[in-house]
């Protein structure tokens, strides 16, 4: 069964580097989206993506977030200058279209220092 | 403001102890009420959605339910591999409003 690869699975920087996490969608999926997990908190909504263009973005997703499909297959989410409040799981998500789920990957373990 | 609540928070079944998930919602234009199950170190795997109140959906041991204000995630019978965290998320729009989840323990 197809599924979201993401890469790294564990990312560790040092607080005010920048760092990428990178997302390969499922291959006919239209609609991107980055959620991130705290430890121990739900999982919390940052950006949605479509036709190369944030749809959707949470207060979360601040001037420091960025997210792009710079080839047309991977989608990225770039932190600028990490703060130690980012220290999180950050999952991938993708959908074929409007009314079909959402499908997750295994996340990237993102720990600032 | 948007809110999807679970309870309980954490529960604990013999094996084939059947038992429900609760889901309670105020979601202002509902598209949809998703229910993932979460196992320890992974991403949220997609087990149903539902439309409208009256809808129900199963998959082997887990049947959803939906109604007006509330969600059931109804296990009959679970076993120990059903052990997870089960997470209810609303969506009004692209995005998924996800519930704490409920920490289920399946004990032989």
């Amino acid at each position: 069964e197809p599924e979201v690869t993401q890469t790294p699975s564990h990312q560790v920087t040092q607080m005010g580097q920048e760092v990428i996490l990178r997302c390969v969608p499922i291959s006919n999926h239209l609609y991107f989206y980055w959620y991130r997990q705290i430890l121990g908190q739900k999982v919390e909504f940052l950006v949605s993506f479509y036709n190369n263009e944030i749809s959707e973005k949470s207060e979360i997703f601040d001037d420091q977030f960025s997210v792009e499909r710079p080839d047309g297959s991977n989608f990225t989410l770039k932190i600028r200058s990490t703060k130690l409040e980012d220290s999180a799981m950050y999952f991938c998500a993708t959908r074929q279209g409007p009314n079909q789920p959402q499908h997750f990957g295994d996340g990237t373990r993102l720990s600032i220092l | 403001e948007d809110q999807v609540t679970q309870s309980p928070e954490a529960l604990r079944l013999q094996e084939g102890e059947s038992s429900s998930l609760n889901c309670s919602y105020t979601v202002s234009g509902l598209r949809g009420l998703f229910w993932y199950r979460q196992d320890p170190g992974k991403g949220p795997e997609f087990l149903f959605t539902l439309y409208s109140a009256g809808e129900e959906k199963e998959k082997e041991r887990l049947k959803a339910t939906l109604t007006k204000k509330e969600s059931f995630l109804h296990i009959t019978a679970p076993k120990p591999e059903d052990s997870a965290t089960y997470l209810c998320a609303g969506n009004s729009g692209y995005a998924l409003n996800f519930g704490k989840g409920t920490s289920l323990l399946v004990t032989p």
